[in-house]
């Protein structure tokens, strides 16, 4: 069974830093690119940032970009968000997902979420 | 960025209803295009992929269609457990988009 947990969320300081992480399990994590995905409160879905199956290939939104590093650990099955120079806007749920497929696709999986509260 | 745009953004439904949502993108994504549907408090669940393609476990009810810039998703009978919030997204490029969701809700 497929299962993504993230955790790392918490209430942070607007300047402040945050490292979120997404412990998978279930699959061959090293197969799969995977993305984060946020969600602001009573708001839609925002991609965030995405990293291919090695690691070596990112993405991000505009939004994040200079501020969010992603980077995958696949010996120890685990994502994770570095989020630093946090603004109030970033306050969200923040998902992990998994890609359907390896090269390209669509969130099959998704794990429950972890909550950043960027406040003074 | 590939701007989605769905409409409408919410209405409502009864139950046995055949429901329509559509989902325009800013430009061509050719059938690199899915559906999502999420409810209260639980994270979203893909429901379509590949612009028709219907993802194991779903039920029949659903089904989507189109390509390239239009997309739509349908559900042929409304269930009670269909009131939700549904997304669209094309994943053809990065930045992955979202369209800005549609919210079923009881008539």
């Amino acid at each position: 069974e497929v299962q993504l947990l993230e955790s790392g969320g918490g209430l942070v300081q607007p300047g402040g830093s945050l490292r979120l992480s997404c412990t998978a399990s279930g699959f061959t994590f090293s197969s799969y690119a995977m993305s984060w995905v946020r969600q602001a409160p009573g708001k839609g879905l925002e991609w965030v940032s995405a990293a291919r199956d090695s690691g070596s290939t990112t993405y991000y939104g505009d939004s994040v970009k200079g501020r969010f590093i992603i980077s995958r650990d696949n010996s120890e099955n685990t994502l994770y968000l570095q989020m630093n120079s946090l603004r109030a806007e970033d306050t969200a749920l923040y998902y992990c997902a998994k890609d359907r497929s390896g090269s390209s696709g669509p969130f099959d999986f998704w794990g429950q979420g972890t909550l950043v509260t960027v406040s003074s | 960025a590939i701007r989605m745009t769905q409409s409408p953004s919410s209405f409502s439904a009864s139950t046995g209803d055949r429901v329509t949502i559509t989902c325009r993108a800013s430009q061509d994504v050719s059938s690199y295009f899915a559906w999502y549907q999420q409810k209260p408090g639980k994270a979203p669940k893909l429901l379509i992929y590949a612009a028709s393609s219907l993802q194991s476990g779903v039920p029949s009810r659903f089904s989507g269609s189109g390509s390239g810039t239009n997309f739509t998703l349908t559900i042929s009978c409304l269930q009670s457990e269909d009131f939700a919030t549904y997304y669209c997204q094309q994943y053809y490029t990065y930045p992955r988009t979202f369209g800005q969701g549609t919210k079923v809700e009881i008539k």
